[in-house]
């Protein structure tokens, strides 16, 4: 089945570290993606990990990948007040004869980072 | 800035209406993408195109449809509008496929309320 799982909110405190955990269905997944959304805005581009990797680090941004237990997670250093939006995990899903594939999101978490 | 740009912005419209979304890709993008983004269904893949053909099929309903130009430039359009159609429509494109980590690039999206 295609289905990832996301917990819906995130609280922490400017300065800390956030961590935001993913769990996805297909195995066969090869990329798997996070992205945030700001309020009246489109989905940016995190980053993202192929399945192969355990860990990718970007800046600020640490992504693990346990690909035995499908799970993602995303861990953001020094939490600021501007990083405060709605983060979505996407596993990708390729068509049954090949040659298409899709992304399929979590629901999304939202942190909310207070002083 | 993405560089996917969607048109119009805003929609407010009535039930049983039909409307007409556009979205222009990142230059050189091949793929286009629509998604819908409601409060109780999450982010909904509807429908992939290809260099102008379709390619792969979501949760897209028969009352909706789209289609990709030669100029890549897509339209999605919703007829017999119903209350539960409000939501968000987002596109984004791809240069390549998801599974082989070429990620999608979003629009800022078209909010569409039915009145």
């Amino acid at each position: 089945g295609e289905d990832v799982e996301q917990s819906l909110f995130l609280s922490v405190r400017e300065g800390d570290s956030s961590v935001i955990n993913c769990t996805y269905t297909d195995s066969s997944s090869t990329y798997l993606y996070w992205y945030k959304q700001e309020p009246g805005a489109g989905l940016q581009l995190l980053t993202y990990i192929f399945s192969n990797m355990d860990m990718k680090q970007d800046q600020r941004l640490t992504v693990l990948l346990n690909k035995k237990d499908k799970h993602l997670s995303l861990r953001i250093a020094d939490t600021q007040t501007g990083d405060s939006a709605i983060y979505f995990c996407a596993e990708s899903i390729m068509g049954i004869s090949g040659g298409y594939n899709k992304l399929i999101f979590g629901a999304g978490t939202r942190l909310a980072v207070h002083p | 800035d993405s560089g996917v740009t969607q048109t119009p912005k805003h929609l407010i419209t009535a039930t049983g209406q039909r409307v007409t979304l556009r979205c222009s890709p990142r230059s050189g993008d091949l793929s286009v993408y629509w998604y819908q983004q409601s409060l109780d269904q999450g982010l909904q893949f509807l429908i992939q195109y290809y260099n102008g053909e379709e390619r792969a099929k979501g949760n897209i309903l028969e009352r909706f449809s789209a289609q990709q130009f030669p100029d890549l430039h897509s339209e999605l359009n919703l007829s017999s509008l119903e209350l539960g159609d409000s939501a968000l429509y987002f596109c984004a494109s791809s240069d390549g496929e998801v599974d082989q980590g070429s990620p999608l690039h979003f629009g800022n999206g078209t909010r569409l309320t039915v009145t």
